[in-house]
C-alpha cells in the first residue's frame, strides 16, 4: 500500500526565511502528488499538486516537484510570510480510494 | 461559491449518546468522504460512497456509521460514542475516484465526548 514519511515540525522561520518541508512516499501504480495546507481551525485546502513526473505544482508562492526516481515531493517556498502558519500535509494518491496523509508538518513563522 | 459545509462547528456529546454529523456540498461531485483527525495527527479515512455505493475502511469501528440520502448531503452517526472519538471529523468530496482527483474538505466539525 502506499505510505508517505513527511518531515516532522514544528519549524520556526523568519519571515522572509527560505522554506524547504521533505516529502519522500512509497506508492503503488503511478501516483498523483498533493500538498494540503491546514489553518488554524479550518479544514485542509488543496495547495498544489503534480500528475506526473518532473512536473512541478505551484501556488502562493510555494513549489514542489515530481520527482520519480527520488520518490520525492518537497515543498519549497522562497520568502515565507506570517501568514503562511499552518499545518502542511503531504498526499501521494493512486486513485484506489486508498487517500493517506503524511503525519503534517507545522509551520511557524515569526514577525 | 461552491463548497463544502459541515454542521455543528462544535459539538459535544455524552459518553455513549448517539451523535449525528452532517455534511453538504454544492460541488455535484461523486465521491464524498469522511474522515477523522485527532489532535496533531494525520486525517485517517473511516469511509467513502461513491454515489451511492459504500466504502468502508477495514478498521473503522462499528460505532461508526454512514448515510448518504442524496448527491449532496452525507451524514456520519457514531452511535454509542466513547472518550476516544473525540476528534476533528472532516468531510470531503471529490469529483471522481482518479488519481488526479482534488479533494476538497469542509471545516470541520470538532466533536467532543465527555
Amino acid at each position: 500500500g502506499n505510505s508517505v514519511t513527511q518531515m516532522e515540525g514544528p519549524v520556526t522561520l523568519s519571515e522572509e526565511a527560505f522554506l524547504t518541508i521533505n516529502c519522500t512516499y512509497t506508492a503503488t501504480g503511478y501516483p498523483s502528488l498533493f500538498w494540503y495546507v491546514q489553518y488554524p481551525g479550518e479544514g485542509l485546502q488543496l495547495l498544489l499538486k503534480a500528475t506526473k513526473a518532473d512536473d512541478k505544482g505551484s501556488n502562493k508562492g510555494f513549489e514542489a516537484t515530481y520527482r520519480k526516481e527520488t520518490t520525492s515531493f518537497h515543498l519549497e517556498k522562497g520568502s515565507v510570510q506570517v501568514s503562511d502558519s499552518a499545518v502542511y500535509f503531504c498526499s501521494p494518491n493512486s486513485g484506489t480510494y486508498k487517500y493517506i496523509f503524511g503525519t503534517g508538518t507545522r509551520l511557524k513563522v515569526l514577525a | 461559491d461552491a463548497m463544502v459545509i459541515q454542521n455543528p462547528r462544535y459539538q459535544v456529546t455524552q459518553f455513549e449518546k448517539p451523535v449525528t454529523l452532517s455534511c453538504s456540498q454544492t460541488l455535484n461531485h461523486n465521491v464524498m468522504y469522511w474522515y477523522q483527525q485527532k489532535s496533531s495527527q494525520a486525517p485517517k479515512l473511516l469511509f467513502h460512497y461513491y454515489d451511492k455505493d459504500f466504502n468502508n475502511e477495514a478498521d473503522t469501528p462499528d460505532n461508526f456509521q454512514s448515510r448518504r440520502p442524496n448527491t449532496s448531503f452525507c451524514f456520519l452517526d457514531i452511535r454509542s460514542p466513547g472518550l476516544g472519538d473525540t476528534a476533528m471529523y472532516l468531510c470531503a468530496t471529490s469529483r471522481d475516484s482518479g488519481a488526479a482527483d482534488t479533494q476538497y474538505f469542509g471545516p470541520g466539525t470538532r466533536l467532543t465526548v465527555l
